[in-house]
């Protein structure tokens, strides 16, 4: 198992075009997060899921964004009539359920550079 | 809502000296707290948890719920703890808040 895995790993685009990536996070896990980064800051809360149900979402995640965990696996992130102010690391992480661990374990990430 | 404070942006320390990265967070209830580490070109990843009052790489951290503070300390820096520094807030048992970050470089 090599971890949880981004792809793709950089992403170009021009604004107003449609975005997807993709998450595969570590087998045993049944939770996995999304996370944004932008310069400077720590990472931002998004969603996550519980096997396949989304069970939160932040303020931050506009109808533009739409996550998918479907059969409780590998998830998608896609971002619709992307702005420049998307350009942003996305960080996709995965944990058992138990919290009193608190672990979370983040794939390298997906850059998005909107034009 | 939970809130976590990294005041410092940078911190540049010389080797062997003592290193702090100061941590603030606001929540009511009981938190619990964690740091967490990315070195360069690396992912980032759990350096420890205060529930575990563990050394970590010679890092140790310490609860003040009256200061509302998880300072991350270690009394002799090396070369290799040059990385971003996390500290990161589980409020509500579902997900991390994290703060902006300290970057830390260790000089020769």
């Amino acid at each position: 198992d090599t971890g949880v895995s981004q792809n793709p790993r950089h992403k170009i685009t021009k604004r107003g075009q449609n975005v997807t990536f993709r998450c595969d996070p570590i087998s045993e896990h049944n939770r996995l997060y999304w996370y944004r980064q932008t310069l400077g800051q720590g990472p931002e809360f998004l969603t996550y899921f519980q096997n396949e149900a989304q069970l939160e979402k932040s303020r931050l995640l506009s109808d533009r964004f739409s996550a998918e965990r479907p059969k409780g696996s590998f998830s998608t992130l896609e971002i619709q009539r992307t702005e420049q102010g998307d350009s942003a690391m996305y960080l996709c992480a995965s944990s058992f359920p138990d919290w009193n661990t608190g672990e979370l374990f983040f794939g390298e990430g997906s850059r998005l550079t909107v034009l | 809502a939970q809130r976590v404070t990294q005041p410092e942006k940078l911190l540049s320390v010389f080797k062997g000296a003592p290193v702090e990265l100061k941590c603030n967070y606001s929540y009511s209830g009981s938190p619990e707290l964690f740091w967490y580490v990315q070195y360069s070109r690396q992912r980032l990843q759990l350096l420890l948890r205060h529930i575990s009052r563990e050394s970590i790489k010679g890092f140790t951290a310490d609860l003040n719920k009256g200061e509302t503070s998880f300072h991350l300390k270690k009394p002799f820096a090396q070369e290799e703890d040059s990385a971003m520094y996390y500290c990161a807030l589980n409020a509500a048992g579902n997900k991390l808040t994290f703060g902006g970050g300290t970057r830390v470089l260790v000089k020769p």
